[in-house]
């Protein structure tokens, strides 16, 4: 499948700290989705992008659809405790497949 | 509350071991999906299927097969258990045209000794 190169790999936060992750890709995707894993669960949806250009928020996280198709970034603003995970993005070309990025961990900064 | 279950959370089977991992989605979803997730390589798909008995092979497929019998169930089968394939597992449907991405399970962790 088509690779995502997701950066950082992981990073740390300080609570009231805003955070920013990105994607890039080889290919031009339809759909960009940004997904988020707690300890132990599965990854759950946060946000999905269907338009180049298009930027989407939901509460504290903002995230944008590359005008070429080829890229996406999710940003965290005011980060707290619980906004530790590990955050994936995704780009979905068909019905059936989604191709995912390999992940950032964040981590509370000790 | 649609949900996507997984029949266990952690399983420690031994080499060699035929070994099934069960899904089971009430969201009548006809695609339904198996990737294994392991520390920074992320999600990868192994195999998935678009209605009852169909299957397509993902991007690592070997050592593994799949069953889908039922609409709303998806095995995971690993024919003979090696070490490499301890993993976590995550199974994940959606529908067709469905503009949201996947909805996932739990997960099962794996630990082939």
């Amino acid at each position: 499948g088509q690779q995502l190169n997701q950066s950082p790999q992981s990073m740390f936060i300080q609570e009231g700290e805003d955070v920013s992750m990105n994607c890039t890709s080889s290919s031009i995707f339809n759909t960009w989705l940004w997904y988020k894993q707690d300890p132990g669960e599965g990854p759950v949806l946060l946000i999905a992008l269907y338009k180049a250009g298009e930027l989407t928020s939901n509460g504290r996280l903002t995230a944008q659809f590359g005008i070429t198709r080829k890229d996406s970034f999710l940003n965290i603003s005011a980060s707290i405790p619980s906004d530790v995970g590990i955050y994936f993005c995704a780009g979905q070309l068909s019905d059936y497949k989604l191709s995912f990025g390999a992940g950032t961990t964040v981590t509370v900064r000790a | 509350d649609v949900k996507v279950t997984q029949s266990s959370r952690y399983l420690v089977k031994r080499t060699g071991e035929k070994v099934f991992l069960e899904c089971v989605q009430d969201m009548d979803h006809e695609n339904m999906f198996w990737y294994r997730q392991d520390p920074g390589l992320g999600l990868r798909l192994i195999y998935f299927s678009y209605d009852v008995k169909m299957k397509e092979k993902g991007d690592i497929p070997e050592g593994y097969s799949v069953s889908r019998e039922k609409k709303e169930r998806f095995s995971l089968i690993l024919e003979s258990a090696s070490t490499n394939q301890t993993s976590m597992y995550l199974c994940a449907s959606s529908h067709p045209g469905q503009l949201y991405g996947y909805t996932f399970g739990s997960g099962t962790r794996l630990t082939v000794v």
